[in-house]
Formats: C-alpha cells, structure tokens, sequence
C-alpha cells in the first residue's frame, strides 16, 4: 500500500490478555517509531527502530511493552497481561531516513490502533 | 526534562477569521520543530517544519509558523480559515538526533 498500515484498527481486550499490534511501513522506509497516545493527550515515544535494530526502547512503559521488527519492515507491538491504563491509540510510524531527522525531518503515521482494556 | 507546551487545547473560531495556535518548549538547544495536524479518523500528517534558515516556515494549506529562538517558541498561524481546518493540531519537537516529542495538542473549530 501506499501509506503506512495498522492492524487490528480496534481492540477489546479483557485485563489480563495479551495483545499484539502490527504495523506494515512504507516500503523501504528505514526507520520505525512506535508512539502511544491516550484520550486527550498529544503521542507519547514508546519504541524506535533502525531496520531490524530497536535502538531505543527508553519509553516503553514496562517490561508488559516488546516491541520487535525482525526482517525491518514490519513491526509488532505486543503487550503483555494487559491493564486499564494500556488503553489508548498506539501509532506506528516510518520514515525513510534515519532518527537524525535531518533529512526529511518526516514521519509518515498510520491511522492507529485504538485498544482498549476493560 | 525537555517538553512541548500547548497551552490551549481548545481554539474556536469563525471562518475566514485568522488564528494563531502557541506552542512553546524547554532548551532551545540544537531543535528541530514540527507541526502534524490530524484530522478525525486520518493518522497525523505533517503540515510544516522548521530545521534551520529562515525563521518564517510556511506549510501546506496556507499554514505558516515562526520559530523564536528567545522566547522557545514555534506558534502556527493562519490569516484565514476554513471549515475544513477543523482538526487537532500537534506541535513536536526534536532535540538533536532524538525522537519526536509532542505537545497535548490544540482542537481548532471553525465555526461558520
């Protein structure tokens, strides 16, 4: 496709499940962000990814959040045991450049995942 | 700790009216300034940015922004706007090679 893809586009999860969000990047885009955004508030970094390298993992919440992109394209956002608070729109976004930023200083978003733990 | 400020999460306004969204953030260290706009049901879009040069940045949609160094600020503006500028607005900011940083946002009404 030509924008960035995420499945599923809504989740239920009961407190205590395991999840697993996916995002499909622009092809060939080299970077990968994982960013969390709950009701009201503005994405929040959770993970990042150079091709298959997770080089920065600081804003993942607990160790419930892995993140993986093992052949750097698609990704997988899974969490464990699920509780309340996880509930948000997780947005995976791509970008053709590196995390410098400084070349197109773009980050192409998909349409999220809403999931929400009851 | 570094952080983006929007100070209003809600403007509304009338149509044709000109607007201005605020947005001020921590160090004005090495950054590099953005704004996304997100209208319902889409994925955030990038509406303009700052990175070096020219203070004045102008954007898609007839968007512009000004980057303050002095006062850590990169407020957008629009001398005139449309219904169809509905939408929640995000400013961002990167500090050196870091990822984005995003404000809470601001939900821009326009009103006929």
């Amino acid at each position: 496709g030509a924008g960035v893809s995420q499945s599923p586009r809504y989740k239920v999860a009961k407190r205590g499940q395991d999840v697993a969000l996916r995002c499909d990047p622009i092809s060939g885009h080299v970077s990968l962000f994982w960013y969390q955004q709950a009701l009201g508030q503005g994405p929040e970094f959770l993970t990042y990814f150079q091709n298959e390298a997770q080089l920065d993992k600081s804003g993942l919440p607990s160790d419930r959040f892995f993140a993986e992109r093992p052949e750097g394209s698609v990704s997988t956002l899974k969490i464990q045991r699920t509780q309340q608070e996880d509930s948000a729109v997780y947005l995976c976004a791509s970008s053709p450049g590196t995390a410098s930023l400084m070349n197109t200083g773009e980050l192409f978003f998909g349409e999220g995942s809403r999931l929400t733990v009851l | 700790a570094q952080s983006v400020t929007q100070l209003d999460s809600q403007v509304p306004v009338f149509e044709e009216a000109p607007v201005e969204l605020r947005c001020n953030y921590s160090s004005s260290v090495s950054v590099y300034l953005f704004w996304y706009v997100q209208y319902p049901n889409q994925g955030l879009q990038l509406l303009l940015k700052y990175l070096s040069g020219s203070t004045l940045v102008k954007g898609i949609n007839g968007f512009e922004a000004e980057f303050n160094k002095s006062q850590t600020s990169f407020h957008l503006r629009k001398p005139s706007v449309h219904i169809s500028d509905t939408a929640e607005y995000f400013c961002a900011v990167s500090w050196g090679r870091r990822a984005l940083t995003f404000g809470s946002g601001t939900r821009l009404q326009v009103q006929p």
